[in-house]
């Protein structure tokens, strides 16, 4: 076990709904990084915090993509108006910024819209 | 752009024999390179990584190396085993993220 933990699990939801999933990170890890996979695919950037800070957010980002971590330890992500295309699963992933590169991993939200 | 190309999308070897994964990346800037490797329905695990100080580096039976000048890196597994079956993913450091490949899918034959 990382220590890096992801809330729900798993989502079912239906078009149009908006989803929140939360991460914890590893405690001392001060960088806390979101991306998704889909099928076949490596996980893909969407956006990182430094502390409570988002310093960047992929311009491939919707804008009904949301992210947050007001007190620079867990952090949120919301999709509003939730697609279809957004079905994949949704990776967290921590480091301590200044002693190693190294991510670790969440186990994931698997978000499924029908 | 920021890219990671990873070859080939799919790899059949026999048990014993050695897997090699070859990626190479976009901007020179990159200096982390991380390998992860995914089981199904699980979340990518670390396995090695190299940093661009350093041309090769080994762990048992797996190895990665480096070459900054043609910014290419690639994966050596020795001995394959059973449970070496996995998707393996490269990934480069580029401004502060990490950029995955696309995977490769390694089968293990008996």
């Amino acid at each position: 076990d990382t220590g890096v933990s992801q809330d729900p699990r798993h989502k079912i939801t239906k078009r149009g709904q908006n989803v929140t999933f939360r991460c914890d990170p590893i405690s001392e890890h001060n960088r806390l990084y979101w991306y998704r996979q889909t099928l076949g695919q490596g996980p893909e950037f969407l956006t990182y915090f430094q502390n409570e800070a988002q310093l960047e957010k992929s311009r491939l980002l919707s804008d009904r993509f949301s992210a947050e971590r007001p007190k620079g330890s867990f952090s949120t992500l919301e999709i509003q108006r939730t697609e279809q295309g957004d079905s994949a699963m949704y990776l967290c992933a921590s480091i301590r910024l200044g002693i190693a590169e190294t991510q670790y991993f969440g186990p994931g939200t698997r978000l499924l819209v029908l | 752009g920021e890219n990671v190309e990873q070859h080939p999308s799919t790899l059949s070897v026999q048990e014993g024999d050695s897997a090699v994964i070859k990626c190479t990346y976009s901007d020179s800037a990159s200096n982390y390179f991380p390998w992860y490797k995914q089981e199904l329905g699980k979340r990518p695990q670390l396995i090695i990584d190299i940093r661009s100080n350093v041309g090769e580096k080994k762990d048992q039976r797996i190895a990665v190396t480096l070459n900054k000048t043609a910014k290419h890196f690639s994966l050596h597994i020795t001995e394959t085993q059973p449970e070496d079956s996995a998707v393996y993913f490269c990934a480069a450091s580029i401004d502060d993220k990490i950029i995955f490949g696309k995977g490769t899918r390694l089968h293990i034959l008996p």
